[in-house]
């Protein structure tokens, strides 16, 4: 079956440092990927999503992803993480076909902290 | 509303209790899901309704869950005789038109249960 790959559950950066946030991908050459930020008794929000075209992804709040075909990765980055910034992070899939419905397919989740 | 909203927020419940959870979709969005998200895993699909219609219910664990969404607005999600395996966050989340396979869906605050 289809999944998505988030290997790290816990992440710890200090604010200002860069961040990159892992995610692996199986099956579907042209995946649809997505990454939402879960903050504490908050829904989930979209950071940026991927579909088509250039691979380098440019989201909200200074976030970028950059999908990789050939590792099946779809990576989140940001140059220099701000406290405001720890949350839950969310990588997701959309179907593997069209008219499938539009089912999303969720990593596990990788919960970021920042020191101050 | 400016946003998905959900309603309870908590619902603390014993074994064998029916409960019904409630969504209310960003107004004039076609698409409606539900998602369930146990505790250290990311959101899994339940169902989802274009209007008044369900066109996925693959996600539904077993019987005992059930949704509806009869005026093509709100819907609630059912769930007869609970038990404490239940327990979890739902999530429900709504999309313009739910026939574009990149569109984005927008997650309300989502409805912790709690079965006893």
């Amino acid at each position: 079956a289809q999944s998505v790959t988030q290997p790290d559950i816990h992440i710890t950066v200090s604010e200002g440092a860069s961040l990159e946030l892992r995610c692996n991908y199986s099956y579907g050459a042209t995946p649809y990927l997505f990454w939402y930020v879960q903050s504490p008794g908050q829904g989930l929000q979209l950071l940026l999503k991927y579909f088509s075209g250039d691979t380098l992804v440019q989201g909200i709040k200074g976030f970028e992803a950059e999908f990789k075909r050939s590792q099946s990765s779809f990576n989140l980055r940001k140059p220099s993480v701000h406290w405001s910034d720890a949350a839950e992070y969310f990588c997701a899939r959309g179907p593997l076909l069209t008219g499938g419905g539009n089912k999303l397919t969720f990593g596990t989740g990788t919960q970021l902290k920042v020191e101050l | 509303g400016a946003g998905v909203s959900q309603s309870p927020r908590y619902k603390v419940t014993k074994r064998g209790q029916d409960v019904a959870l409630r969504c209310d979709p960003i107004s004039g969005h076609v698409s409606l899901y539900w998602y369930r998200q146990a505790l250290g895993q990311g959101p899994e699909f339940l169902t989802y309704f274009n209007y008044e219609a369900q066109q996925d219910k693959s996600g539904l664990p077993n019987d005992r869950f059930s949704a509806e969404r009869p005026e093509g607005s709100i819907s609630t999600l059912t769930i007869q005789r609970t038990e404490q395996r239940d327990s979890a966050m739902y999530r429900c989340a709504s999309s313009l038109t739910g026939t574009a396979i990149q569109e984005t869906q927008y997650f309300g605050p989502g409805t912790r249960l709690l079965v006893l």
